[in-house]
């Protein structure tokens, strides 16, 4: 089992619409979970951190963390072409001392016109 | 600089050639990270510097690839007989200090292909 589970898409949205990108994780003890946006040739970008179970809203993006059920989201509403990228769901390993950072395999978002 | 800086931007290399990528990171930030992302894959962690010590390697694939910072700032990832599925994107990212946001600022990676 992968440590950090992504569809890999595409996830293809109208413009306008909420996009829901998921990620399931499978260390328990993990505590800290980033979204990183990365567009096609370009490096990721951090874009949400989320540290407790609940909601983090932040404009137009909105994480998701259940930790009982070992799942992060990103909800994007209003979504615009620009928001076509890749979208990195990344978790912290636990017990590294540091900011050891497993990532999915992304999920392309695609939002036409 | 104003960003984490990356050269070569592209390096082409002939199998079983020895290969050096650099990486230049923001000013002040004391952690330094190497990143290996091939197509269609999320970045696969190598190694990770606090200062000038190499505080985990754990993610270096085999003891071809190797990496300093000897002087806390700049690091060189050093890949001996690359084979060709050493081809990736090489990403680096350096952080203000070691725990913290998470927030890993990425240079725009050194895309090595062997041919």
């Amino acid at each position: 089992q992968k440590e950090v589970e992504q569809n890999s898409g595409p996830l293809s949205v109208p413009e306008g619409a909420i996009a829901s990108l998921n990620c399931t994780y499978s260390d328990r003890g993990s505590q800290s979970f980033f979204w990183y946006r990365q567009y096609s040739g370009k490096s990721p970008e951090l874009i949400m951190s989320i540290y407790s179970n609940g909601d983090k809203e932040d404009g137009r993006f909105t994480a998701q963390l259940n930790k009982a059920s070992q799942y992060v989201s990103l909800l994007i509403r209003d979504s615009q072409p620009s928001d076509s990228a890749t979208y990195l769901c990344a978790v912290n390993i636990i017990g590294t001392g540091f900011q050891k950072l497993v990532f999915g395999t992304g999920t392309r978002l695609l939002v036409s016109p | 600089g104003a960003g984490v800086s990356q050269t070569p931007s592209n390096k082409v290399t002939e199998k079983g050639k020895y290969v050096e990528l650099r990486c230049d990171p923001i000013s002040g930030h004391t952690a330094l990270y190497w990143y290996r992302q091939s197509l269609g894959q999320g970045p696969e962690f190598l190694i990770y510097f606090q200062g000038t010590g190499a505080a985990d390697d754990s993610g270096l694939p085999n003891d071809r690839f190797f990496a300093v910072r000897p002087e806390g700032s700049v690091s060189t990832l050093k890949i001996q007989r690359t084979e060709r599925g050493d081809s990736a994107v090489y990403l680096c990212a350096s952080s203000l200090r070691a725990k913290g946001t998470g927030e890993l600022f990425f240079g725009e990676g050194s895309r090595l292909t062997v041919l």
